[in-house]
């Protein structure tokens, strides 16, 4: 299943509200998750299950979608926002990420 | 605190091998699922390869299919993956990662820092 993110940058100002969508090859119900990954360090979850926040993630992300389409929403970006974005798709193995989208400052 | 510390990378020419670890410690290792998930330099995420809690159970992505052989020991807490007949485009990090529960989710919290593995002759 490919998953192909978009855009593939984008920039952005603090207070921003910033969204990122994710398109899959085929149906995938709900089974999506988003990670953000900051220059040399692991990536993070963020959400699974398309909308559900992993414990400790501010509430100014969110995810919604289902079936082929998925976006992320940082509702007012923060200056710990700008980082990698990448969508992964858990229907079926192989497991598959996106391109990723990278988040600069404006 | 959870945590999982990888090891084992470094440099090795085309047609080698080499084996990674993956220490865990801070949660019950033999109750979770557990991953190995690569990136090439300045690239995207791949997955490579998850094992089920008890080492009954592999997934393989094609590009490793045959090649790589995930696995783990329990009694150790630990996980690894060993790489045979390694080729330039595996150069990459190679993270090990855990599934976020112990329902085979697949959705990988937390991630250890990676391990480096350069592939060159």
């Amino acid at each position: 299943i490919q998953l192909t993110q978009s855009p593939s940058s984008l920039s952005a100002s603090v207070g921003d509200r910033v969204t990122i969508t994710c398109r899959a090859s085929q149906g995938i119900s709900s089974y999506l998750a988003w990670y953000q990954q900051k220059p040399g360090k692991a990536p993070k979850l963020l959400i699974y299950a398309a909308s559900t926040l992993q414990s400790g993630v501010p509430s100014r992300f969110s995810g919604s979608g289902s079936g082929t389409d998925f976006t992320l929403t940082i509702s007012s970006l923060q200056p710990e926002d700008f980082a990698t974005y990448y969508c992964q798709q858990v229907n079926s193995y192989p497991l598959t990420f996106g391109g990723g989208t990278k988040v600069e400052i404006k | 605190q959870v945590q999982l510390v990888e090891s084992g990378g470094g440099v090795i020419q085309p047609g080698g091998s080499l084996r990674l670890s993956c220490a865990a410690s801070g949660f019950t290792f033999r109750s979770y699922p557990m991953d190995w998930v690569r990136q090439a330099p300045g690239k995207g995420l791949e997955w490579v390869a998850v094992v089920s809690y008890d080492g009954s159970n592999v997934y393989y992505a094609d590009s490793v299919k045959g090649r790589f052989t995930i696995s783990r020991d329990n009694s150790k807490n630990t996980l690894y993956l060993q790489m045979n007949s390694l080729r330039t485009e595996d150069t990459a990090i190679y993270y090990c990662a855990r599934d976020r529960d112990n329902s085979w989710s697949n959705w990988f919290d937390p991630w250890g820092q990676g391990t480096l593995v350069t592939v060159s002759s």
